[in-house]
């Protein structure tokens, strides 16, 4: 079975530093996708940034990127020039698709981000 | 295009009572995943379905737990018989057929309290 470990329960940055959140995954599996996921206070689950695991590239999205490390096993997220709307639970996930369509999300237990003024 | 929507946003329940949550997929959305958060814990996958079929329910319980995504109508997520234990926040997303996309869009969920 595939499991998600998120390490940092908390953690804390100031405005417009840089901040990296970390993830590790455990599957046996070769194609997958890794997500990094941000619920606010209003609990809205909103996707940040996505990941093909048969992509060496690490992906970026404006502030956001990923340090994949495929034979580790790890997926960090890196928050560049921190707002303080960045402020926000963070969930790393793991999917495998299931008959190459849908699949299911696995989640890590989440890090708490507080961005400080 | 409006999002995934889910309701009602909160229900509150009686030990032993039946509770329905509902779920809307985006348009032209036709898989359908549930998953539950307890407080303090991170989402849990329940079960996913597309028109008519269940495709993976190894996240339900055995027990109490039922979900259905009719030909016509919203997605159904019921607890029968409900525990102070089922309450949570349950959180419906929805992808398309088209998999290139690969991602699953979340509604703002339904928190279930049970007295």
């Amino acid at each position: 079975a595939q499991t998600v470990t998120q390490s940092q329960p908390e953690m804390s940055v100031q405005e417009a530093e840089t901040v990296t959140l970390s993830c590790t995954y455990d599957t046996s599996e070769s194609n997958y996708y890794l997500f990094w996921y941000k619920q606010p206070p209003s609990r809205q689950m909103i996707l940040v940034i996505r990941q093909e695991a048969y992509k060496q590239q690490n992906a970026t999205e404006n502030r956001f990127s990923v340090n994949f490390q495929k034979a580790a096993k790890s997926f960090s997220l890196k928050i560049s020039d921190s707002q303080l709307g960045d402020t926000a639970m963070y969930f790393c996930a793991f999917m495998k698709l299931i008959y190459n369509q849908g699949g299911k999300l696995i989640f890590g237990q989440g890090t708490e981000l507080s961005v400080k003024p | 295009n409006a999002g995934v929507m889910q309701n009602p946003r909160h229900l509150v329940r009686r030990r032993g009572q039946e509770a329905r949550l509902r779920c809307s997929p985006m348009k032209g959305h036709s898989h359908v995943y549930w998953y539950r958060q307890l407080p303090e814990e991170g989402l849990k996958f329940m079960v996913y379905l597309q028109k008519e079929n269940i495709i993976d329910e190894s996240g339900m319980p055995k027990e109490r737990f039922s979900a259905e995504f009719p030909k016509e109508g919203p997605s159904i997520l019921r607890i029968q018989q409900v525990v102070r234990g089922d309450s949570a926040a349950y959180f419906c997303a929805s992808s398309p057929r088209d998999w290139d996309y690969n991602e699953q869009f979340f509604g703002p969920g339904t928190r279930l309290t049970v007295l």
